[in-house]
């Protein structure tokens, strides 16, 4: 009963190192989604898959790039990590758009 | 932004107290719903109320929406120590939409 997974749970970066945060779900949901959280911000959305084979750009996509690699997994990769990217990220899955989102434990980054 | 604005940003009650938190937003809904953080992990998912719903009630908690003022409130009824946590609104737009957008959340401290 895992529901979803991300890792790796922490991760430091020095400026301009690249990295990939995986995430995985078994409730078989269609839709998928990548979220930023920082202090006094919220979450903003910086990727989604609607379902397997389409991904779409959220509020806050530049300097991110996303794989739906199957029904079960969406990744989220930094090609050309900066400070500005620190944060936690969190990966979450939804039946269909609307519906309750399920998060996983997030990653949080430090990009020095 | 479609983002939510929750209000307060923080509040401490002591236990057994009621606790309530609001949430407004700027445009049409699809649906609103409720989540809770823990420190250190990811949201939890409370309730989903419907634009064509005015109150909803799951155990302790209670959530009213209120489409033409653009605002829906949260009600946690006896509070215990184990409800200190962030809780964040987030509205869902017009069906068919794809993703949720956040507010910045509430912080709920229950002193025992």
């Amino acid at each position: 009963n895992a529901g979803v997974t991300q890792t790796p749970k922490f991760q430091v970066l020095k400026t301009g190192q690249s990295m990939t945060l995986q995430c995985a779900q078994d409730m078989n949901h269609n839709s998928m989604y990548w979220y930023r959280q920082d202090p006094g911000m919220g979450l903003r959305l910086i990727y989604y898959s609607a379902s397997e084979g389409t991904t779409d750009k959220g509020e806050v996509p530049n300097g991110y790039n996303v794989s739906r690699l199957n029904k079960r997994e969406f990744s989220l990769r930094l090609e050309s990590a900066a400070p500005s990217q620190t944060s936690v990220y969190f990966c979450a899955s939804s039946d269909v758009g609307t519906s309750p989102l399920h998060f996983g434990n997030g990653t949080r980054l430090t990009v020095t | 932004s479609q983002q939510g604005e929750e209000d307060p940003q923080a509040l401490s009650i002591q236990e057994g107290e009621n606790a309530t938190m609001n949430c407004s937003y700027k445009t049409s809904i699809n649906n609103l719903q409720w989540y809770r953080q823990n420190s250190g992990r990811g949201l939890v998912h409370l309730i989903l109320i419907r634009s064509n719903e005015r109150e909803k009630h799951s155990g302790r908690l209670r959530v009213t929406l209120d489409t033409s003022k653009k605002s829906s409130s949260l009600l946690i009824t006896a509070s215990r120590a184990a409800d200190t946590a962030s809780y964040f609104c987030a509205t869902a737009l017009l069906a068919g939409a794809n993703n949720l957008f956040f507010g910045t959340g509430t912080r709920l401290t229950v002193i025992p």
